[in-house]
């Protein structure tokens, strides 16, 4: 069946110091791939999506990149604060009102 | 406004209680949500509401019965269920069926005990 394989399950990183998460796909059909940071106690915000169409999305400290031949998508947060600590998902989506969401990646900036 | 709202944000309830989950959105999104989600794992989806329509159900048991009054609410109500049904409930809405942001609210904190 479909589904979206997230990497790593977590990471620490010193403050000012950029993360990466990555994720792949399986479902060839997926056109939109939204990314969502959850704080404790909170439910997912969308931080950053990208399209099919698409290679390439910024904004801020944030930049979103997919290769759609090989089916993987990835986050990258630049110069991280401590605020910045949470956990993100990824999710891939094609169509049919079910959001294919990764695992979730635990990131850690320690001050 | 891109707010979800979710009421109560903590519910404690018994095995024999009947109780409801809240949600309302005023971003004139068709599409309503109810995802459960486990500490340390992603939302897992429940139901889909399409121009308040019951779309898609994820074989949810049946102590779980949703329901859509309008294009705004979302209801979910709960009867009879299990101290396994303890999880964050969340509700989330997007604009249609075309791949578009999914907004979520904050949640409700369900315990059974």
């Amino acid at each position: 069946g479909e589904n979206v394989e997230q990497h790593p399950s977590t990471l620490s990183v010193q403050e000012g110091d950029s993360a990466v998460i990555k994720c792949t796909y399986s479902d060839s059909a997926s056109n939109y791939f939204p990314w969502y940071k959850q704080e404790l106690g909170k439910g997912p915000q969308l931080i950053i999506d990208i399209r099919s169409n698409v290679g390439e999305k910024k904004d801020q400290r944030i930049a979103v990149t997919l290769n759609k031949t090989a089916k993987h998508f990835s986050l990258h947060i630049t110069e991280t604060q401590p605020e910045d600590s949470a956990v993100y998902f990824c999710a891939a989506y094609k169509g049919t009102y079910k959001y294919i969401f990764g695992t979730g990646t635990r990131l850690k900036v320690l001050a | 406004d891109t707010e979800v709202t979710q009421t109560p944000k903590h519910l404690v309830m018994g095995m024999t209680n009947k109780k409801s989950l809240k949600c309302e959105q005023h971003m004139g999104h068709r599409a309503m949500y109810w995802y459960k989600q486990k500490a340390k794992k992603p939302p897992e989806l429940m139901f889909v509401y399409s121009y308040e329509k019951l779309s898609i159900n994820e074989s949810v048991p049946s102590r779980f019965s949703p329901e859509c009054p309008n294009s705004s609410l979302l209801n979910l109500h709960l009867h009879a269920l299990q101290p396994e049904d303890s999880a964050l409930y969340l509700c989330a809405s997007s604009a249609g069926l075309a791949g578009n942001e999914q907004f979520f609210g904050p949640g409700t904190r369900l315990t059974v005990l």
